[in-house]
Parts: C-alpha cells; structure tokens; sequence
C-alpha cells in the first residue's frame, strides 16, 4: 500500500551540481506531476506527465527537466542546481486529469543548494 | 488565471471547538473543483475534501465541512472539534475543467490548537 513513495527524503548540494529525484506510483495513475513548495507561495507545479513518455511544462519549469519511462515512474533532474532551487520538492499522481479528481502525494524531498 | 487566496496566515483555536479556514478563489471556467489537503510537521499532504462546481450540497467528511458560497467564490474549510492532532498547515487548492486544469494552491493557513 506504498502509493506514491520519492528517493531521496532529503539532499544538499553545492552551486553547479546535479541531481535526479525519483517519484514511483503503485496506483497505475496515467498523470503525474512535481510541485516546488517554498514559504509563503503554497505548491507550485514544475512539471507534469499525462502518459509514458510524455512530459509538459507546468508554472515554473525552468531549471528542471523530467522523464516519464515507464508508467509508474517520473523523475526530476536538476542540471545546475542554484541557490533559488532550495525547496521541498513534492511528486503527485492522478487517476484522471479532470477537476474532480484528488492528487495523491509523496512525503516529499528537501533539498538545500548551498 | 486562477488564483487561489487564502488570507490567515495563522489560526489558533481551543481544543474542542470549532474553527474556520477561509479561502478564496477567482475563475471564469463554470466547472471547477476545489480541494484541501493537510500538511502536518511530519510533511506529507493528505487529502481531507472536495467540492465540486455543480455540487448543491456542501461536501462533509467526518469532522471537516466546506462551506461552498458560490456566489461570493469562496470554499472555507470548517473543522468541528478540534483535535490537537489537527495542528497542521492547510492548502486550499481548485482545478479548472478547460484546458488548463493543473490544481492551483494557496499560500496555506498554519492551524494551531491549544489545550
């Protein structure tokens, strides 16, 4: 009954450097989506998937890239992470795009950019 | 765009009583959803309720109420009861059903209940 489980829970890294988070869904969710939550500004959406293989830009994309392989999978990379990219990142899956339908969450990644 | 606004920082309510978070929200599309989630120290985001445009009825889930006011385009989210356990951050979020329908939030309310 994992649903949606992110590796690594937490992260520091230099200016410059690289990373990937990894979100994976046991729900068989079609949509997933990655949010940046900073003090005062509530969720905001980076990237999201509507299927395997596809990605689109959500609110705030850059700086970010993504990856939808498989179906259950959506991975986050930072390719030169910043000081501004300090932030609690959070992986969110659907059943369905419409408005009814709930996200359901990962316990999140904190990640600092020294 | 949709925006989501929720206008109390903080919330402090007794044990036992009932408390009310506001939000409100701006959109021109007729079919929308509106949801809140709870956050509590540990991090995670828990779905608590939702409301859907065309409902009549206000939504309810055990303890937690919406008050829906369509016209005035706000969903406060009443918890009765309070808990301890309920001290927690509170996200207000909506989804448009046009083409553009990624869930929006708040800035959150943080909720704390005294004893």
């Amino acid at each position: 009954n994992a649903g949606v489980t992110q590796t690594p829970k937490f992260r520091v890294l230099k200016t410059g450097q690289s990373m990937t988070l990894l979100c994976a869904q046991d729900m068989n969710h079609e949509y997933m989506y990655w949010y940046r939550q900073d003090p005062g500004m509530g969720l905001r959406l980076i990237h999201y998937s509507v299927g395997e293989g596809t990605t689109a830009k959500g609110e705030v994309p850059d700086g970010y890239n993504v990856s939808r392989l498989k179906k259950q999978n959506f991975l986050l990379g930072l390719e030169s992470a910043a000081p501004s990219q300090t932030s609690v990142y959070f992986c969110a899956s659907s059943y369905s795009r419409n408005y009814n339908s709930p996200l359901h969450f990962g316990n999140g990644t904190r990640l600092t950019v020294t | 765009a949709q925006k989501i606004t929720q206008t109390q920082p903080g919330m402090f309510v007794q044990e036992k009583e009932a408390v009310t978070l506001d939000c409100t929200y701006d959109t021109s599309d007729p079919s929308y959803g509106l949801f809140w989630y709870k956050q509590p120290s540990s991090g995670e985001m828990i779905f608590l309720i939702y409301q859907g445009s065309y409902d009549q009825q206000n939504a309810t889930e055990g303890r937690y109420s919406l008050n829906f006011q369509k016209a005035r385009k706000s969903a406060n989210l009443v918890i009765s009861a309070s808990q301890l356990g309920d001290s927690a951050m509170y996200f207000c979020a909506m989804r448009e059903g046009g083409n553009n329908n990624d869930m929006r939030f708040g800035a959150g309310t943080r909720l704390t209940v005294k004893p």
